[in-house]
């Protein structure tokens, strides 16, 4: 049964760079079968799709963090990557990382992480 | 980007009724819908994929339907366990989009 956990830092500063690492457990992400991807919740408001990464390192994102966003994968860890620059109080949210399956629905996910833009 | 409007904005029902969640996409989106269910402080969970497809696990109290733009999720015997946060997920183009949610409560 595959598991995920987010991991990072709960807190950044204003015009810093967002971390956060998504270990996963009883599966690889070096199939290929599967998408890779971060989705987050601000406080009160409906769910974001932030990006994927595939196994071969292509990455899709979406448009509206398209400039700030960087997703990155580490097959030796089993893990995958997300980093946010330039992050303003607008981008505290819990953050989820979550594996996409066949068409395109998120499942399972991390139990999310929240991580607060404050300085 | 696609957008989701999901209503009610939130109910409130009895043990054993029937309640239905509606969803709409701002445009077609064939039968790329997947439904998710969030309780308090917890992960989003799946319940329904492709717009009728019961992930393996889920109760059978469970449906969907729906193609285009309208879509549906029925549950067709409330249970105490089943207060929580339904969200709508449309998968038929980047950037996948959510709707706002319904909020169900006993």
């Amino acid at each position: 049964q595959v598991q995920l956990q987010e991991s990072g830092p709960g807190l950044v500063k204003p015009s810093e760079t967002l971390s956060l690492t998504c270990t996963v457990s009883g599966g690889s992400v070096s199939s290929g079968n599967y998408y890779w991807s971060w989705i987050r919740q601000p406080p009160g408001k409906r769910l974001e799709w932030i990006g994927y990464i595939y196994y071969s390192g292509n990455t899709d994102y979406s448009p509206s963090l398209k400039s700030r966003v960087t997703i990155s994968l580490d097959t030796s860890k089993n893990q995958f990557s997300l980093n946010l620059s330039s992050v303003t109080a607008a981008d505290t949210a819990v953050y989820y990382c979550a594996r996409v399956q066949t068409a395109n629905w998120f499942d399972p996910w991390g139990q999310g992480t929240l991580v607060t833009v404050s300085s | 980007d696609i957008q989701m409007t999901q209503s009610p904005s939130s109910l409130s029902a009895s043990v054993g009724d029937k309640v239905t969640l509606t969803c709409r996409a701002s445009q077609s989106i064939s039968t790329y819908l997947n439904w998710y269910q969030q309780k308090p402080g917890k992960a989003p969970d799946l319940l329904i994929y492709a717009a009728s497809s019961l992930q393996s696990g889920v109760p059978s109290g469970f449906s969907g339907s729906g193609s285009g733009t309208d879509f549906t999720l029925t549950i067709s015997s409330l249970q105490p366990e089943d207060s929580a946060t339904y969200f709508c997920q449309q998968s038929f183009t980047t950037p996948w989009t959510f709707g706002q949610g319904t909020k169900v409560e006993i």
